[in-house]
């Protein structure tokens, strides 16, 4: 089962308390997203990466931080700012930005953060 | 802004019914639409895209400039066809996803 890794599958959190997603990719894709799944509000785009030290607010980037010191590892800190962080979150990745393969996306199984 | 409507959050149908799934969006420029499915405890994964032009597991979608839609069809529904659908559009630049809010479908027997 290659391409997209995410850990862990579940999380629990104490308010007041910074989580981290790990997302982990073997496709050697530039591109790498990050984004929140609720029930019936699809899937809303957090951040995202073109390349490696580089990345981009997406749509509800408030209370979320990320990096991309490697090209093949984008992990996402939630933080304690986040007002309502209890969620799916996905991890995609493109082979790049722009051009045929763009927004091809390939999709991790997902991290289920509950705060308690 | 980009932004991608999917009115129906379920749609149930019997099997050998037709389906059609409806996608609506906004975007001021060129767009390009794409549909992901996601089946019971598999991963979101890409369906089809509008440059494609192309039928996927019986699937097509057709991309209506003039009304705005991107709506997904297929002639006879099969019950392996029950999951959730996204319709996603991409901004001119390629960098960006907007997803509809999705709808799931149930093929009856």
């Amino acid at each position: 089962d290659g391409g997209i890794t995410q850990s862990p599958k579940y999380l629990f959190r104490k308010e007041g308390q910074n989580v981290t997603l790990s997302c982990e990719q073997n496709l050697n894709h530039d591109a790498m997203y990050w984004y929140r799944q609720d029930p019936g509000q699809g899937l809303r785009l957090i951040y995202y990466s073109q390349i490696v030290n580089d990345f981009q607010k997406g749509d509800i980037a408030e209370g979320y931080s990320v990096s991309r010191e490697k090209k093949e590892s984008f992990p996402l800190t939630v933080t304690s700012a986040q007002k309502n962080p209890t969620a799916f979150y996905l991890c995609a990745s493109s082979p790049q930005v722009g051009g045929s393969g763009a927004n091809v996306l390939t999709f991790g199984a997902g991290s289920r953060l509950t705060v308690l | 802004a980009q932004r991608v409507t999917q009115p129906e959050k379920l749609l149930s149908v019997f099997k050998g019914a037709p389906v059609e799934l409806k996608c609506n969006y906004s975007y001021s420029g060129s767009p390009e639409l794409f549909w992901y499915v996601q089946y019971s405890r598999q991963r979101l994964q890409l369906l089809l895209r509008h440059i494609s032009r192309e039928s996927i597991k019986g699937f097509t979608a057709d991309l209506n400039k003039g009304e705005t839609s991107f709506h997904l069809k297929k002639p006879f529904a099969q019950e392996e066809d029950s999951a959730m659908y996204y319709c996603a559009l991409s901004n001119n630049a390629g960098n960006m996803l907007t997803f509809g809010g999705g709808t799931r479908l149930m093929v009856k027997p």
